[in-house]
């Protein structure tokens, strides 16, 4: 059974703290997608991420995959109240059209 | 361009009773994906349709089912409901497996 374990389940820093969440399994996937999750509101795709030791920027985030693709990370910098929200890792393995979630990393962060 | 999305936003209904949700994928999108999020589990993969027909589906009992019409709408119906099936259930959409557009979901209550 292919597992995502996410960490830390909770995470809560003041504003223009740097912050990284990781996503690790023993399981190869073939992409790894980051998605970030409101309240009440379904997950909205942040980057995929397909080559092993790639890495991408979006403005103050960064992805990272692993050069294995078994791991992944999510760098924040100088983090917003704005960023505060669910993020979920999630694996693609194959063509079988079903994603590996992570449990979840809930963002709080304060003004 | 219009997103994914799903009615009705909330459902009640009692234990036994059956459920019917329904969901629009991205215009050109063929295939649909269900996914459960139950409190404290976490994203589950329910069920993948792709131009008609069912492609996968995840570790559920059969009563969950669902199909997908010709203009690639999809319809997850869920039978002789059960306490523990009150979730929110998310459909998404995608013409690669590379990055899912998930639509906000329907909350199920079990009563």
């Amino acid at each position: 059974t292919q597992l995502l374990e996410q960490s830390p389940q909770f995470l809560s820093i003041q504003e223009g703290e740097n912050l990284t969440v990781y996503c690790n399994s023993s399981s190869v996937f073939s992409s790894l997608q980051w998605y970030r999750q409101e309240p009440g509101e379904g997950p909205v795709l942040l980057v995929t991420v397909v080559t092993g030791g790639e890495v991408k920027k979006l403005k103050r985030l960064t992805f990272q995959f692993g050069d294995a693709r078994k791991d992944s990370s999510l760098h924040i910098t100088a983090a917003q109240p704005g960023d505060t929200g669910l993020y979920l890792c999630a694996g693609a393995s194959g063509n079988t059209g079903k994603l590996i979630f992570g449990q979840g990393t809930t963002l709080q962060v304060k003004p | 361009e219009a997103g994914v999305t799903q009615s009705p936003t909330h459902l009640i209904k009692t234990r036994g009773q059956q459920a019917t949700l329904r969901c629009s994928p991205i215009s050109g999108h063929t295939s649909v994906y269900w996914y459960q999020q139950a409190l404290g589990l976490g994203l589950q993969f329910l069920l993948w349709y792709d131009e008609g027909e069912e492609r996968n589906r995840g570790n559920f009992p059969p009563r969950f089912s669902g199909r997908q019409f010709p203009n690639y709408s999809s319809e997850l119906n869920v039978n002789a409901l059960e306490l523990e099936d009150s979730a929110l259930y998310l459909c998404a959409s995608s013409s690669m497996h590379r990055g899912y557009t998930f639509g906000s979901g329907t909350r199920l209550t079990v009563v």
